[in-house]
């Protein structure tokens, strides 16, 4: 059974970067019809896409993030990580990674199971 | 940008049939699928490719794509399937879109 684990800090400053991995076991990260994924939630808000990752390293982001964010993916640790710089109180909200499945039609099968992120001084 | 609109809120009385609308410009061109999400929870798949359940999703869930609008449908509600529900499609730049999100309530 695929499973995926979100790291990193619980809290961070503002303006400072955020760091999260995604440590996916079960499985591996290099398989051809799956693109790994980060995905936010603001408390009490809906689901907003942040990017994508295949495991080549070919990315793909939210418009909206797009200058903020990288994401990487390192196959020899069965790892993708998010850097999120310039972070505000806006940047508040519960992280998810997800493994997306094209052959699924783009659906996001598999999810981590969260981890809260407060950006506060 | 692509955007994905869905109601805020629906009620159904248990037994009874539940229906969630997802609309957006020509979706029906497209794959949609739909999310459960439960307080304090990850989100689940309940369909998939417009109306593919994956395993260990119950029957009463179905779905389906035409036009401008996905509908995710719930037949004989239960009690514990109050979440709220999030639409999503994928589209060929490979991007990923949600819609807001709508709270089911079973009352």
């Amino acid at each position: 059974q695929l499973q995926l684990q979100e790291s990193g800090p619980g809290l961070v400053k503002p303006s400072e970067t955020l760091s999260l991995i995604c440590t996916v076991s079960g499985g591996s990260i290099s398989g051809s019809h799956y693109y790994w994924t980060w995905i936010r939630q603001p408390p009490g808000k809906g689901l907003e896409w942040i990017g994508n990752i295949y495991y080549s390293g070919s990315t793909y982001y939210n418009p909206s993030l797009k200058s903020r964010v990288t994401i990487s993916v390192d196959t020899s640790k069965n790892q993708f990580s998010l850097k999120l710089i310039s972070m505000t109180a806006a940047d508040t909200a519960v992280y998810y990674c997800a493994r997306l499945s094209s052959s699924s039609s783009g659906s996001l099968d598999y999810w981590g199971q969260g981890t809260l992120v407060s950006v506060s001084s | 940008s692509y955007v994905l609109t869905q109601p805020p809120s629906v009620s159904v009385s248990p037994g009874q049939t539940a229906s969630i609308t997802c609309s957006g410009d020509k979706l029906g061109d497209r794959y949609a699928c739909w999310y459960q999400q439960k307080p304090g929870q990850s989100p689940i798949l309940v369909i998939y490719q417009d109306n593919k359940r994956p395993s260990g999703i119950p029957e009463r869930f179905s779905g389906s794509n035409s036009g401008n609008t996905a509908t995710l449908t719930i037949s004989g509600t239960q009690a514990m399937d109050e979440a709220d529900y999030y639409c999503q499609a994928w589209d060929s730049s490979t991007d990923v879109v949600f819609g807001g999100g709508t709270k089911l309530t079973v009352l």
